[in-house]
């Protein structure tokens, strides 16, 4: 299975910009597309965008203007940052494996928890 | 965006049971669905891919049939262990996009 990885938690105010990075296996990293979704408290899934090695995004229009994904190939890394947080922002913030194969894979989720 | 509607919201049903869960999309999307399985304070698991592939490892009492529309995953014998919330996804169009959820409860 390939390896995501990514940070415990962040903690935010209103109006910052929140910066999220999930460090992939390097055996698999120019082979899938990267995804990331965000799940509120006790809320379904939300899927946000997703990236390949190559830069090509893909994005939810409704978050569109708030987030940019981007690579670091030479760390094999793929980052999200979304601007002007509110709490409504207030979540888990996953990286998965695009399912291309038939096989998911999914880093163990950043908890983002905006508050005043 | 394609809607996603699964029903129902919650379902208590007792180990042994037929279970079914349906998923309804507001336009065609061929067989461009997945199913997962999420335990308490756990990433989301993959079950199912391509309407009706079980994803290597997952227990064959789990499927999913349908295509176009109307979706079902069924658990053909409820076990302890598939208390958990279930959620559809389509990957026919961007952005992609996931029903609400079903909420499983063993009685």
């Amino acid at each position: 299975q390939v390896q995501l990885q990514q940070r415990g938690a962040e903690l935010l105010k209103p109006s910052e910009t929140l910066s999220l990075t999930c460090v992939v296996d390097g055996a698999y990293f120019s082979s899938y597309f990267w995804n990331w979704i965000r799940q509120p408290p006790g809320k379904g899934l939300e899927w946000i965008g997703e990236i390949n090695h190559s830069g090509i995004t893909n994005y939810n229009p409704s978050l569109k203007s708030r987030v940019t994904l981007s690579v670091d190939k030479s760390r094999n890394q793929v980052s999200l940052k979304m601007s002007s947080v509110t709490v409504a922002d207030t979540g888990v913030y996953y990286c998965a494996k695009d399912l291309i194969d038939g096989e998911d894979s999914w880093g163990q989720g950043t908890l983002v928890t905006v508050s005043a | 965006d394609i809607q996603m509607t699964q029903s129902p919201s919650t379902l208590s049903a007792s180990v042994g049971d037929r279970v079914t869960i349906t998923c309804r999309a507001s336009q065609s999307i061929s067989t461009w669905l997945a199913w997962y399985q999420q335990k308490p304070g756990k990433a989301p698991n993959l079950l199912i891919y391509g309407a009706s592939t079980l994803k290597s490892g997952v227990p064959s009492r789990f499927s999913g049939s349908g295509s176009g529309t109307e979706f079902t995953l069924t658990i053909s014998s409820l076990q302890p262990d598939d208390l958990a919330t279930y959620h559809c996804q389509q990957f026919s169009s961007y952005p992609y996009t996931f029903g609400q959820g079903t909420k499983l409860e063993i009685k």
